[in-house]
């Protein structure tokens, strides 16, 4: 299966929006819409923030949303507005990719300035 | 409130096996509608899914181990077993266990992790 390709890292000053791309194929992303989105802090389990590429887990700030691009072909976006010190951590795309499998992205890590 | 606890052996020597247990409590893993999962953090690198075991017992891998690796379920005792052949260096990771739902192939629960480390 091919790989999901996200930033290596990514930074944002206090109250400031960012974007976190996930780049996968039209095998993948482009055709399920079956993205979801973790937060991980170090040493710490993944937490689900959306799932079904848009939809917010439970109990998770609207400040965290998630998207498809309209521009950029089999990519999902998750974007994190008001940006807090909080944030700082490992972020995960992972979309299913057919024959029962799943896989996740690289990761990035996002660095609040 | 669902909750799931690994656990295992901490330290593995190559080409051993690597048995996990995956302890459930706060919800029955023979509720149908759901998996539960394996996937592990290597240090230094990203999240990689294992595989998943549905509720109904079918089991699915992810290629790449696919031929060392078996998941297995415990209805009775409500515990999800991982089970790694012929271990490396390579296998060094913390392994997580995870629920999730099928047909939308998301974790909304996971365990806190445990820390193996492969070295002869």
């Amino acid at each position: 299966h091919s790989a999901l390709t996200q930033p290596a890292s990514v930074s944002g000053s206090p109250g400031q929006s960012i974007t976190i791309s996930c780049t996968g194929t039209s095998d993948n992303i482009g055709r399920y819409s079956l993205v979801s989105w973790y937060q991980q802090f170090p040493g710490k389990a993944p937490k689900l923030l959306i799932y079904e590429d848009k939809k917010r887990a439970s109990g998770i700030s609207d400040r965290f949303s998630g998207s498809i691009s309209d521009i950029l072909v089999n990519t999902a976006i998750l974007t994190i507005s008001g940006l807090q010190f909080d944030d700082e951590a490992d972020y995960y795309c992972c979309s299913y990719v057919g024959d029962a499998n799943v896989l996740f992205g690289g990761g990035t890590t996002l660095t609040v300035l | 409130q669902v909750q799931l606890r690994e656990s295992g052996p901490d330290l593995l020597k190559p080409s051993q096996t690597l048995s996990l247990t995956c302890a459930v409590s706060g919800d029955s893993i023979s509720v149908g509608g759901f998996l539960w999962s394996w996937v592990r953090h290597q240090p230094d690198k990203g999240l990689e899914w294992i595989g998943y075991i549905y509720y109904t017992g079918a089991a699915y891998y992810t290629p790449s181990l696919k031929n060392r690796v078996t998941i297995s379920l415990d209805t009775p005792m409500n515990q999800v077993f991982l089970r790694l052949n012929s271990v490396t260096d390579a296998d060094t990771a913390t392994y997580f266990c995870a629920k999730g739902v099928i047909a939308k192939e998301y974790f909304t629960h996971w365990g806190q992790g445990i820390r193996v480390t492969v070295s002869s």
